[in-house]
Formats: C-alpha cells, sequence, structure tokens
C-alpha cells in the first residue's frame, strides 16, 4: 500500500513569492492534514480537509489557504511569503473517523525562503 | 505554549538501558498517540491509547495513558542504537475533531553504542 506522498521536496522561494505544495494520501483516505515543523515551534497544526471541506483550522494567517480535491488530494498554498514561513511541510492521511486514528505523515516539502 | 509539554527535552544514554519519556497536560484527551521522527523523514506513528489507565506494549517499548487522560509515558528497555531519534507525543483533545493533533515538542534520544 503507497504511503503519503508530498511533492515536492524542496522548494526554495524569496520572500513575496508564493507557493503550492501537493498531498496525496492513502488510498482510501479521506482527511488530509497539514502541519508546520520548525526548530522553534515544532509541529504546528494549519488545517485538515474532510471529503473536500475544511473541518479544522489552526492559528495561522489567511496567507495560510488549503483545498481538497475530490479523490482526495490537497494542496496548500503559502501567499506573500515571508522569511519566518521557512519550515518542513507535513501532510498527514487517516480515514478520518473514529477515536485515535492514526495519521500516516508523509516524508514533508522543506520550504526555505530568501 | 505547548498544550503537551514533554519531558526531558534531550536524552542520551548508552545501549543497554533503559529510558523514559513523559507527555503532560491540564488538558484532558480523548486520544493520544506517539511517533518517532528521523532526520528527514516524516514522524512515523507508534501507538495510540485512547482509554484512561490503558498500557500497551510493544516489544521493548511500554506505553501508558494516565487514568485522568492528562498524561502518557513512553519507556524504552534495553535501548539499542536504532532507538535514536525525536519522539513525539500527539493528542486530540475532546472539542477537537479527529484530524487534529496537538504535538509535544518533542524528546530527542541518542542511544550510542
Amino acid at each position: 500500500k503507497a504511503g503519503v506522498t508530498q511533492t515536492p521536496r524542496y522548494l526554495i522561494k524569496t520572500r513575496g513569492q508564493q507557493v503550492t505544495l501537493s498531498c496525496s494520501p492513502i488510498s482510501g483516505h479521506r482527511s488530509v492534514s497539514w502541519y508546520q515543523q520548525t526548530p522553534g515551534q515544532g509541529l504546528q497544526f494549519l488545517f485538515e480537509y474532510f471529503s473536500e471541506t475544511q473541518r479544522n483550522k489552526g492559528n495561522f494567517p489567511g496567507r495560510f489557504s488549503g483545498r481538497q480535491f475530490s479523490n482526495s488530494r490537497s494542496e496548500m498554498n503559502v501567499s506573500t511569503l515571508e522569511l519566518g514561513d521557512s519550515a518542513l511541510y507535513l501532510c498527514a492521511s487517516s480515514s478520518g473517523w473514529g477515536e485515535g486514528q492514526p495519521q500516516h505523515f508523509g516524508d514533508g516539502t522543506r520550504l526555505s525562503i530568501l | 505554549t505547548q498544550l503537551l509539554e514533554q519531558s526531558p527535552q534531550f536524552l542520551s544514554i548508552q545501549e543497554g538501558e533503559n529510558l523514559t519519556v513523559y507527555c503532560n497536560s491540564s488538558s484532558v484527551f480523548s486520544s493520544l498517540q506517539w511517533y518517532r521522527q528521523e532526520p528527514g523523514e516524516g514522524p512515523v506513528l507508534l501507538v495510540t491509547v485512547v482509554t484512561g489507565g490503558e498500557v500497551k506494549k510493544l516489544k521493548r517499548l511500554t506505553f501508558q495513558f494516565g487514568d485522568a487522560r492528562k498524561d502518557s509515558s513512553l519507556h524504552i528497555t534495553a535501548a539499542q542504537p536504532g532507538d535514536t531519534g525525536l519522539y513525539l507525543c500527539a493528542g486530540a483533545t475532546q472539542r477537537d475533531s479527529w484530524g487534529k493533533l496537538q504535538f509535544g515538542a518533542g524528546t530527542q534520544v541518542v542511544v550510542t553504542p
């Protein structure tokens, strides 16, 4: 069974640009969650999509947005990039229902802002 | 501020020693998960606990969920170099839906031969 796939693995952008990251969940999983990981803040929840609807949202500015397609694939967009957006962006998929549903993580997209 | 406090932040031990990592909160969690993350990779799920007082054993790893569902611990017996990694606890609070996890800051474990 294929795991969670994130593309691209590495990305370098400059301040003010925008970026789109992609996540393909495990087949059959309907929930996709996005997290930002930095050395100072650790893993912070961005948002979760379930059946094409945003079900949960973290405390990030509106520059961070996402969407989910009918095949459960998800994209995350960050506009007007800032230096502080440099981080590892992880997505995780799960079935989306039930207590303690395990989340399966991809290996992330490493975003560097110059 | 992290909702889940992990301790210690860093642990360096010799092969064969035992170690315990703690995860504490003032909030109640409906479930709690432990992950291990290695450099350049995403976190890999080790275990999920959902019942207060639950104890799960996976080979040399023992996980415990507190009776009040506010804390958890991970104990490794006879650690091996392959146990080296960043250990993360994560939980879903009762007011959040299942797809949102709150993570601890992590415990970096180094096991030297």
